[in-house]
């Protein structure tokens, strides 16, 4: 059974630090990874996916990277900024489907201070 | 990408009563994916949709507690039957992109049971 671990649970950063979000798994037999973010009672919003072909991933500030062999994703988020402030979650798919049934990580809490 | 409805957006419902939740996709997909978030928790998928077959459901949930509807390749319903204060939680829905793997959220219904 895929397992989805997420460290820190929680991280506190003065704005325009850059930082490191990471995600491990436990199968890597996985087609691809995404990576979330959720902000305090809504839905989530799709920030990367990252194919398992693929070693890295970039829009904006944000670069997610995947090494596959190891069961770790990191997202890389560069000079944040108070809006950062959210709940990031990282997604596999379930083994052998590259879409839809998604194991989650317990997330990663930012809070970026002014 | 796909953009996802649901309605309602909250509710607050008494013990023994039931509640359906609807979700719309802007584009025509195979697979929708109903997730449960309980509160400070992760995401855990309840089923997926199927259009014209029978949802398909994960280890835990039951199609007699949470019965699912998908009439057609873009709405789906959800319903919570015989409602207990456990069942409070964000119920979201989900649906890949039109031609890609990347999975789209609902903004969630966010259901309180007293």
């Amino acid at each position: 059974k895929q397992e989805v671990t997420q460290i820190p649970a929680a991280l506190s950063v003065p704005e325009g630090e850059n930082l490191v979000l990471n995600c491990s798994f436990t199968d890597s037999a996985i087609y691809n990874l995404q990576w979330f973010r959720q902000d305090p009672g809504k839905g989530l919003t799709s920030l990367l996916l990252i194919q398992s072909s693929q070693r890295e991933q970039t829009s904006g500030r944000l670069n997610a990277s995947l090494d596959k062999s190891s069961g770790r994703s990191t997202l890389y988020i560069a000079a944040s900024q108070p809006g950062d402030s959210a709940t990031y979650l990282c997604a596999v798919p379930a083994g052998g489907t590259s879409y839809g049934k998604l194991t989650f990580g317990q997330g990663t809490i930012l809070t970026v201070h002014p | 990408s796909a953009v996802i409805s649901q309605k309602p957006s909250r509710d607050i419902c008494q013990r023994g009563t039931s509640l359906t939740i609807q979700c719309q996709v802007d584009s025509q997909v195979t697979m929708m994916f109903w997730y449960r978030q309980q509160p400070g928790q992760s995401l855990t998928l309840i089923a997926t949709a199927n259009q014209g077959s029978e949802a398909t459901y994960e280890s835990g949930f039951v199609i007699d507690k949470f019965p699912i509807s998908r009439p057609n390749l873009t709405f789906s319903t959800l319903t919570v039957s015989n409602m207990s204060p456990e069942d409070s939680s964000i119920y979201l829905c989900s649906a890949p992109g039109v031609g890609t793997d990347t999975q789209y959220f609902g903004p969630g219904t966010r259901l309180t049971v007293l």
